[in-house]
């Protein structure tokens, strides 16, 4: 299995509070991902990055900002919580283009209270 | 830029049954596309992938696809699904030429009844 852990892995925070999580890798892979699984929509993906201090936006990118100081980390903010930002959230990385296999974290479970 | 589409959120099948599972996708260029099963509480993983090539792949645990460029499909099959096959199976296409982000459908759940 690729070397790819998220913490926390379960999160209850209250409405208006600034929230991190965290994807650690192991594999040197180029790109990193979020996205976020909710009922109805399956993955859709939040910010990626293609390499340390190269992000850029995905589809649901509103509320949410990146940072990746370190090729093995790379962190999500979620400035201010709101409620619709209660989700599963999964980290990916991948080593190359989008042809390439993602491989995916274990999941943080969030809730906005 | 990439659309795929899964026609059932759910599909009831009975163990040692066959099994397809379908995906379209909509694209104007030449396309990668993916099955990644989800099984509960886990994230994703690869089932197979088409980039190239023969339009028929195989994946793991018996899995085959279908790539028919004509139908713009890429249906997932099995001959005969276990009870440990139940799992949510995802959909996904980028567009070639270059990097392209991956797009995921909505999913379908496998419901394997003993």
């Amino acid at each position: 299995d690729a070397g790819i852990t998220q913490s926390p892995r379960h999160k209850v925070t209250e409405t208006g509070t600034p929230v991190t999580l965290r994807c650690h890798q192991t594999e040197n892979h180029r790109y990193m991902y979020w996205y976020r699984q909710d009922p109805g929509h399956g993955l859709r993906l939040i910010h990626y990055s293609y390499g340390v201090k190269d992000t850029d936006k995905g589809e649901v990118s509103d509320g949410y900002s990146v940072s990746r100081s370190k090729t093995e980390d790379f962190l999500l903010t979620l400035e201010s919580a709101t409620s619709s930002q209660t989700s599963v959230y999964f980290c990916a990385i991948s080593p190359g283009q989008g042809q390439e296999t993602q491989y995916f974290g274990p999941g943080t479970r969030l809730l906005v209270l | 830029a990439q659309s795929v589409t899964q026609l059932d959120s759910q599909v009831p099948v009975f163990e040692e049954a066959p099994v397809e599972l379908r995906c379209n996708y909509s694209s104007s260029v030449s396309v990668y596309l993916f099955w990644y099963v989800q099984y509960p509480n886990q994230g994703l993983q690869l089932l197979l992938k088409y980039l190239s090539g023969s339009t028929l792949v195989k994946g793991i645990n018996g899995f085959e696809a279908e790539f028919n460029k004509s139908q713009t499909s890429f249906h997932l099959r099995k001959p005969s699904v276990h009870i440990s096959d139940t799992a949510e199976y995802f959909c996904a296409g980028a567009d070639s030429g270059g990097y392209q982000k991956v797009t995921f459908g909505t999913g379908t759940k496998l419901q394997v009844i003993p």
